[in-house]
């Protein structure tokens, strides 16, 4: 059944504004990480994806950076639209490893206000 | 990107009845299915795992037997909810791996179950 109480941490922006979703990840062993974007009631959209050899890596608007040290990753968004609002997850995997099943995130709520 | 389609995009069904829901990959194959379902302002929670021509792979917690798993071919995986009771009310979402596509999971719309 449903948990009682359990809420998204919210991220609440102005239109036009950049914005930052965070991620801290469990599994030292991660060597693969994904964010994806949920929309009401939809499926997991696939954002951008960065391998641990690397500490960033930006595509169209996104940009993803890895923080292996302190096992943190995050997000950025820029110029945010009404369309980024949406849950966003992280995903963690060990790419190498002989399942690679995803671990997600908890997710954060992204409030984009006109 | 790759496509995953996902049948039906709701359904609502008496206590008891057995609900089956389609995950196809439409424009790839589909070596890995997985099958994950997600309580409202939770993150997704995976309920098995299954690989073509195999038996599915269950999480911990997670029934067989009440939820029954076919990936009968590289395009497609089933899921049914057999006897389903009001608390299997939930968003079931399907995704799909291919390898030649990293190991990025793609995943469907998602099915709304509301089980009266």
């Amino acid at each position: 059944g449903e948990s009682v109480g359990l809420h998204l941490p919210t991220l609440s922006v102005q239109e036009g504004d950049n914005s930052i979703i965070n991620c801290a990840y469990s599994n030292s062993a991660s060597d693969y990480f994904i964010w994806y974007k949920q929309e009401s009631g939809k499926g997991p959209q696939f954002i951008i994806d960065i391998r641990s050899n690397m500490d960033k890596r930006q595509g169209q608007r996104v940009t993803v950076l890895l923080n292996k040290t302190v096992k943190h990753l995050s997000l950025q968004i820029a110029a945010t639209q009404p369309g980024d609002s949406a849950v966003y997850f992280c995903a963690e995997t060990d790419y190498g490893g002989s399942q690679g099943n995803l671990i997600f995130g908890k997710g954060t709520k992204l409030s984009v206000k006109p | 990107g790759a496509v995953v389609s996902q049948h039906p995009s709701r359904v609502i069904c008496k206590s008891g009845t057995s609900v089956k829901i389609e995950c196809r990959s439409l424009d790839f194959q589909a070596t890995t299915m997985f099958w994950y379902r997600q309580f409202p302002k939770q993150s997704l929670m995976l309920m098995a795992t299954s690989n073509e021509g195999s038996k599915a792979t269950y999480e911990q917690g997670v029934e067989k037997d009440k939820f029954l798993i076919n990936h009968a071919s590289l395009t497609l995986s089933t899921l049914t909810v057999t006897s389903a009771h009001p608390e299997d009310s939930s968003f079931y979402i399907c995704s799909a791996r291919d390898f030649t596509l990293k190991n990025i999971q793609y995943f469907g719309a998602g099915t709304r179950l509301s089980v009266l």
